[in-house]
């Protein structure tokens, strides 16, 4: 079956500018997180939903980061005023049982830009 | 606070040989612990979970870990290593007391060579 999915693979940006990137997860699960990656780091956690709430928002770096998932699918991270330290891959992954440790599967990324 | 630590940057092994990639850790209450490997332009992959009960688990491709909790310790292993085997490999963690933060290590490049 296909796996998770991000749109878009890369985005340019310049500075101040607002960005969407959005994440397709395995259908039926019902755990999705988010995760940034700079280079040489491990991921970074940003925010993890349960269904179509957010959970755990601990990660997100400041007020300029929200994310949503309306209707417990596909979820929506959104950057305000972007900043040239927001360059990263952002990763999206999604399990199947959120509550538990479940393995998760993760997308290939969006590579974002900020110049 | 949670954190893992991957003291290695990079390992190298020859193919057939035992590899070890390290991982330790640090959380508050009882730790899920996890592996997962990224081939070059492939997203990351699972290979194992700590969850509870016996300390050496196996995984996918051949691979263990053994938790020690003495040590707060979960090494990665495998008894003979492959070319294909080469690799960037994530230990994570995740505190049981509650909260869904999973905390990645940086990561340690295994290279084997034939």
């Amino acid at each position: 079956g296909a796996g998770v999915s991000q749109t878009p693979s890369n985005k340019v940006t310049e500075k101040g500018k607002y960005v969407e990137l959005r994440c397709d997860p395995i259908s039926g699960h019902t755990a999705l997180y988010w995760y940034r990656q700079s280079l040489g780091q491990g991921p970074e956690f940003l925010i993890y939903f349960q269904g179509t709430g957010a959970a755990d928002d601990s990660g997100l770096p400041n007020d300029r980061f929200f994310a949503v998932r309306p209707e417990g699918s596909v979820s929506t991270l959104k950057i305000q005023r972007t900043e040239r330290g927001d360059s990263a891959v952002y990763l999206c992954a999604s399990s199947s049982i959120g509550g538990s440790p479940n393995e998760q599967f993760f997308g290939p990324g969006t590579r974002l830009t900020v110049l | 606070a949670q954190s893992v630590a991957q003291p290695e940057d990079q390992v190298n092994v020859a193919e057939g040989n035992p590899l070890t990639v390290k991982c330790t850790y640090s959380v508050s209450g009882n730790p899920y612990l996890f592996w997962y490997v990224q081939y070059p332009n492939r997203g990351l992959q699972f290979l194992l979970k700590y969850i509870t009960g016996d300390n050496l688990v196996k995984g996918s491709y051949g691979f263990e870990a053994e938790f020690n909790k003495s040590q707060t310790s979960f090494h990665l292993k495998k008894p003979s290593a492959l070319v294909s085997d080469s690799a960037l490999y994530f230990c994570a963690v995740r505190d049981t007391t509650g909260g869904f933060k999973t905390i990645f290590g940086a990561g340690t490049r295994l290279f084997v060579k034939a």
